[in-house]
């Protein structure tokens, strides 16, 4: 099944304390991307990579780093987690960076940072 | 940015009724995604219609590119359509990321 995978779906955390949350996609693409959603802002890009190795800024990057070492992953780490980034979050991924086919996304992780 | 604006915002049924969900946008689309938010949290892709006319089920879609809107009907709902429905965008150019409605929160009592 073509499927974006995220782990965990849940986890609560200490402020400070690095976290990763994994992403995998089994569809070949090229495209994958992190958002975070928020009561009354709606769903925002953090980062997104056009390819193995190519990463860029979303609108709200602070705080947050990415890694795509591999076509398929692309894992979001937290390095000092706070309670602001308590917050919903979804990978998605797609042939291309504007959504050729259709985005297609995780499940998603719901974080909390006490 | 492009706006897209989703109407109506709040939405309660009975089981069995007809509902109409509008998305208007701002600018051309390269893509254009209808998403249904579940009561667990999880986006579930409903439709990928950049353009044209689509059926799944009880679930329809249709986007009109050149007027700059789109229309998600459901039919005969049941209350496990409750949730919240999202339409997103994609303008091309220089975006790469969808860009969503604020959404429309569907209550279907049973």
């Amino acid at each position: 099944e073509a499927q974006v995978t995220q782990n965990p779906r849940y986890l609560i955390t200490v402020t400070g304390k690095k976290l990763t949350v994994t992403c995998s996609q089994n569809m070949n693409h090229e495209y994958m991307s992190w958002y975070r959603q928020d009561p009354g802002l709606g769903l925002r890009q953090i980062y997104y990579s056009m390819n193995v190795e190519v990463t860029d800024k979303g609108d709200v990057p602070e705080g947050y780093k990415v890694s795509r070492k591999e076509k398929r992953n692309f894992p979001l780490i937290l390095e000092s987690p706070s309670p602001n980034q308590t917050s919903l979050y979804f990978c998605a991924s797609s042939f291309s960076p504007f959504g050729a086919y259709g985005y297609t996304f995780g499940s998603g992780t719901r974080l909390t940072v006490v | 940015g492009i706006q897209v604006e989703q109407s109506p915002p709040d939405l309660i049924l009975q089981e069995g009724a007809n509902s109409t969900l509008r998305c208007n946008f701002s600018d051309s689309v390269n893509n254009l995604q209808w998403f249904h938010q579940n009561p667990w949290g999880q986006l579930i892709n409903l439709f990928y219609i950049p353009s044209g006319t689509k059926q799944n089920g009880r679930l329809s879609a249709t986007t009109v590119a050149t007027e700059r809107y789109s229309l998600l009907y459901i039919s005969s709902s049941q209350t496990t359509d409750s949730g919240v429905y999202f339409c997103a965008v994609n303008s091309g150019g220089s975006n790469y990321k969808l860009t969503f409605g604020k959404g429309t929160l569907l209550t279907v009592n049973p």
